[in-house]
């Protein structure tokens, strides 16, 4: 069956460092994948889209890689700072227009 | 350019009563995506629709649920005879033609008593 899967249980760090967010997803072959963030009480925000052509790709502080080998996707944050901590979301299309299923998120706590 | 408005932002109901929920997608998109947040659980996907066409609803309930994208007006999502299980976060998505990223809007938070 098809799955979505991302690190279930929250992700805490220390200000400064960098915050790593898996993830993996099964019996899919997605053109591209997006990442997310939902602040609680938010609809999800924007923040990077990776084609399946693509390793890597960054955005200020937001790193993101694409193996669609492992079919993985790793998210990294550098630098973190506490406004960083949020839910995460990776996202893909499950078929060939851009209908989006979503993994479940991982919560970020950043520490001062 | 204004975002993806939603609104009611919170609707209560008692269970039987309906509930319709409306999206105003960004300017110069037109399709739009309803998705289902549980507490605790991700976004499921429900419909996507463009102008007056529904082009997938493989995610939604096949009764008592019902959604529209008119020519003129916003996207409703129609819930008829509300149950407790249907109490969540609903938000609505837009793209423009061609468009990957979607943009939400800040969600409906329905309560059903």
């Amino acid at each position: 069956s098809q799955k979505i899967e991302q690190n279930s249980e929250a992700l805490n760090i220390q200000e400064g460092k960098t915050a790593t967010l898996t993830c993996n997803y099964t019996n899919y072959s997605p053109a591209y994948l997006q990442w997310y963030r939902q602040d609680p009480g938010r609809g999800p925000v924007f923040l990077l889209l990776i084609r399946e052509n693509e390793k890597e790709k960054r955005k200020e502080r937001l790193k993101v890689t694409f193996d669609t080998t492992l079919k993985q996707s790793l998210f990294h944050i550098t630098a973190s700072q506490p406004a960083d901590s949020a839910t995460y979301l990776c996202a893909l299309p499950p078929g060939g227009y851009n209908k989006l299923i979503f993994g479940a998120g991982t919560r970020l706590a950043v520490h001062p | 350019n204004a975002g993806v408005m939603q609104n009611p932002r919170h609707l209560v109901r008692r269970r039987g009563q309906e509930a319709r929920l409306r999206c105003s997608p960004m300017k110069g998109h037109s399709h739009v995506y309803w998705y289902r947040q549980l507490p605790e659980e991700g976004l499921k996907f429900m419909v996507y629709l463009q102008k007056e066409n529904i082009i997938d609803e493989s995610g939604m309930p096949k009764e008592r649920f019902s959604a529209e994208f008119p020519k003129e007006g916003p996207s409703i999502l129609r819930i008829q005879q509300v149950v407790r299980g249907d109490s969540a976060a609903y938000f609505c998505a837009s793209s423009p033609p061609m468009g990957e990223t979607q943009y939400f809007g800040p969600g409906t938070r329905l309560l059903v008593l």
